[in-house]
C-alpha cells in the first residue's frame, strides 16, 4: 500500500531556511498529484498554504514556497519566523476521488 | 465569508453510532466537492471521504468502507458523516472541509471546519 512520506521533524533557525519533503513510499512525486500543503498549529484546524505544487493561497506570505525537488514535493520556509513553529501535512491526490495526507513534520524555529 | 461548521460529536459505545452534521455558509454549496477529514490524538491528518456536488459519487479511505456513510443535503447546505459500527480506532477529531476540485487542473482543500470530537469508549 502506497504511504505518502514526510520527514517527521525539521529545525530551523529564525531567519533561516527549510525545505519539507513530500514524497511516496514507492514512486516519484510529480505535478499530476496536485500537490498541497497544510499548516496546523495544536488545537487549530488546518490553514491552506500552497496548492497545485507552487500557488500559494489567499492571505499566505511569499516566504512559503512550493515546488517539485527530484521525485518529491517540497514546501520551502525563507526567513522562517518564530510563528512558523507549526505541524505541516502534504496532501496527494491519487485519482478515482481519493486524496492521502502524509505524516506530517513538525518544525521548530530555534 | 466561507464558513463550516461541525457538530454532533460525542462520546459512543464501541460498536455503536453517531452522524456528525457540517453546516456550510457564506458560499454556494452545491458547487463544490465536500471531504471529512479527521485527527486522532497526536497523530496526523487523515482523509476519510469525499463527496460530488450532487451527491452521485463517494469515496472513502479504505479503514472506513461499510461502516461510514458520506452524504448532503444541498437544500439545506449541509453535509453529514454517518459512522456505524465505530471503533477505539474512529476516535478523532473530525473536520469538514471544502475540496476545490478543477478537471485535470487542481485539487486541495481550500476551506476547514474547526472540527468535532468523536470519542469512542466502552
Amino acid at each position: 500500500q502506497t504511504v505518502v512520506t514526510q520527514e517527521p521533524s525539521f529545525s530551523v533557525s529564525p531567519g533561516g531556511t527549510v525545505t519539507l519533503t513530500c514524497g511516496l513510499s514507492s514512486g516519484s512525486v510529480s505535478t499530476s498529484y496536485y500537490p498541497s500543503w497544510y499548516q496546523q498549529t495544536p488545537g487549530q484546524a488546518p490553514r491552506t498554504l500552497i496548492y497545485s505544487t507552487n500557488t500559494r493561497s489567499s492571505g499566505v506570505p511569499d516566504r512559503f514556497s512550493g515546488s517539485i525537488l527530484g521525485n518529491k514535493a517540497a514546501l520551502t520556509i525563507t526567513g522562517a519566523q518564530a510563528d512558523d513553529e507549526s505541524d505541516y501535512y502534504c496532501v496527494l491526490y491519487m485519482g478515482g476521488g481519493i486524496s492521502m495526507f502524509g505524516g506530517g513534520t513538525k518544525l521548530t524555529v530555534l | 465569508e466561507v464558513q463550516l461548521a461541525e457538530s454532533g460529536g460525542g462520546l459512543v459505545q464501541p460498536g455503536g453510532s453517531l452522524r456528525l452534521s457540517c453546516a456550510a455558509s457564506g458560499f454556494t454549496f452545491d458547487s463544490y466537492w465536500m471531504s471529512w477529514v479527521r485527527q486522532a490524538p497526536g497523530k496526523g491528518l487523515e482523509w476519510v471521504a469525499n463527496i460530488k456536488q450532487d451527491g452521485s459519487e463517494k469515496y472513502y479511505v479504505d479503514s472506513v468502507k461499510g461502516r461510514f456513510t458520506i452524504s448532503r443535503d444541498n437544500a439545506k447546505n449541509s453535509l453529514f458523516l454517518q459512522m456505524n459500527s465505530l471503533r477505539a480506532e474512529d476516535r478523532a477529531v473530525y473536520y469538514c472541509a471544502r475540496v476545490i476540485r478543477s478537471g485535470y487542473s487542481t485539487y486541495y482543500f481550500d476551506y476547514w471546519g474547526q472540527g468535532t470530537l468523536v470519542t469512542v469508549s466502552s
